[in-house]
């Protein structure tokens, strides 16, 4: 199975601050990777798929990047809302769907 | 407004079985694939199992092989996970989740909604 490893696993940042969340791939993916926000006790939220094509609705704030292995989300002026923790998700069709162990987003 | 509403969630014996569903609306469920994830408490993410539109594709993690069965009643617009000889690992809240097209290659999807979940809990 392909792995997903994400770091840092906590983040803490001020508002207005510009936040990246990277995720790896243990094996080339193309760009069959989609980013989920989850708030706490929430279901999580679509934010981004295929690597870098943002969902309907979702903040322009938030962006992604990447292919092949390495993979980036972006938040470009954190905001108190956006305290969640993000997973990144590989749909590579070779592999059985898995997810990056998340990231704890906390505003200072 | 597209709805994901899970049910059938509890306390199970270890070895029991228990049926999930998810009631959909907002969109014509028979056009789209569906899936279960899962959400060990404190943990991560985990999928567990897709069906495609039709319901004559479908995949499991190695963990639901063989314990698991996904199924779904389009006329009904719902979602159903059987399992079967639970364990404490299956401890975990489930989500119902819709993915945006008929199938996926080889069962890999992206899910564009949730559900709210619905807490499994097993234990004697």
């Amino acid at each position: 199975d392909i792995q997903m490893t994400q770091s840092p696993s906590t983040l803490s940042a001020s508002v207005g601050d510009r936040v990246t969340i990277t995720c790896r791939a243990s094996q080339m993916i193309s760009v069959w990777l989609a980013w989920y926000q989850q708030k706490p006790g929430k279901a999580p939220q679509l934010l981004i798929s295929k690597a870098s094509i943002l969902e309907d609705g979702v903040p322009s704030r938030f962006s992604g990047s990447g292919s092949g292995t390495e993979f980036t989300l972006t938040v470009r002026g954190l905001q108190p809302d956006d305290v969640a923790t993000y997973y990144c998700q590989h749909y590579d069709s070779r592999s059985p769907p898995t997810f990056g162990g998340g990231t704890k987003v906390d505003v200072k | 407004e597209v709805d994901l509403v899970e049910s059938g969630g509890g306390l199970a014996l270890p070895g029991g079985s228990l049926r999930l569903s998810c009631a959909a609306s907002g969109f014509t469920f028979g056009s789209f694939a569906m899936g279960w994830v899962r959400q060990s408490p404190g943990k991560g993410l985990e999928w567990v199992s897709v069906i495609t539109h039709s319901g004559g594709g479908i995949y499991y993690a190695d963990f639901a092989k063989g314990r698991f069965t996904i199924s779904r009643d389009n006329s009904a617009n719902t979602l159903f996970l059987h399992m079967y000889n639970l364990r404490a690992e299956d401890t975990a809240t489930y989500y119902c989740a819709k993915v945006p097209g008929k199938f996926c290659a080889g069962g890999a999807c992206v899910y564009d909604f949730w559900g709210q979940g619905t807490l499994v809990t097993v234990s004697s």
